[in-house]
């Protein structure tokens, strides 16, 4: 199985910060890749799918990038709202992999 | 309004067995392929198991291959996933998600999961 390396595991940021997360895949998996949000005791969101489209009705402060093994998610100004744990999602074969997902915490 | 709701988690003796149902509407459920993944409660999320839009390829991760079972009624607009032989680690919170997809202009195949239900908790426990 496909091996989702995805880091920081935590970070705390201020609002109005620069944000950027890293999945890492164990092999390559082209841009077969997905970004969710999850807020505490809600499901997951979806915000960028091929690793670089943006979902329609997500804000266009989140961005994606990468290809092959290294993935990135940008929120180039992080908002109050945005406080959450965020996960990249390998679905270039099954089984299906997340990374271990990254807690986004409020400095 | 896209919506799934899922049904049928509760508490469960190790050994057990339970069915989970999940109710589609808004949308052509018979197009889409579908999915389960579970949360174990505060860890992350796992990938669990894959069915076609028709039902006729189904994948599941190893964790609960032989002893899960997904399926779908196109006709009822609802998917499914018996559990049986349940263990203490199969307690999560489990999610049903949509899988839209579409092809680009190569022809490589683009997959995501979009929406989720709410989720239903399965507690394995004696």
């Amino acid at each position: 199985a496909i091996q989702m390396t995805q880091s920081p595991s935590s970070l705390s940021a201020s609002v109005g910060d620069r944000v950027t997360i890293t999945c890492r895949a164990s092999q390559g998996i082209r841009n077969d890749l997905g970004w969710y949000q999850q807020k505490p005791g809600k499901a997951p969101k979806l915000l960028i799918y091929a690793a670089s489209s943006l979902q329609s009705g997500v804000p266009s402060r989140f961005s994606g990038s990468g290809s092959g093994t290294d993935f990135t998610l940008t929120i180039s100004s992080l908002q109050p709202e945005d406080f959450a744990t965020y996960y990249c999602l390998q679905d270039y074969n099954y089984p299906l992999t997340f990374g271990q997902g990254t807690k986004v915490e409020i400095k | 309004e896209v919506q799934l709701v899922e049904s049928g988690g509760g508490l469960v003796q190790p050994g057990g067995s339970l069915r989970l149902s999940c109710a589609a509407s808004g949308f052509t459920f018979s197009s889409y392929e579908m999915n389960w993944v579970r949360q174990a409660p505060g860890k992350g999320l796992e990938w669990v198991s894959y069915i076609s839009s028709s039902g006729s390829t189904i994948y599941y991760a190893d964790s609960v291959k032989g002893r899960f079972t997904i399926s779908r009624d196109n006709a009822k607009n609802s998917l499914y996933l018996q559990m049986n032989s349940l263990r203490a680690e199969d307690t999560a919170v489990y999610y049903c998600a949509r899988s839209p997809y579409y092809y680009d202009s190569s022809g490589y195949y683009y997959r995501w999961f979009d929406p989720w239900g709410q989720g239903t908790l399965v507690t394995v426990s004696s």
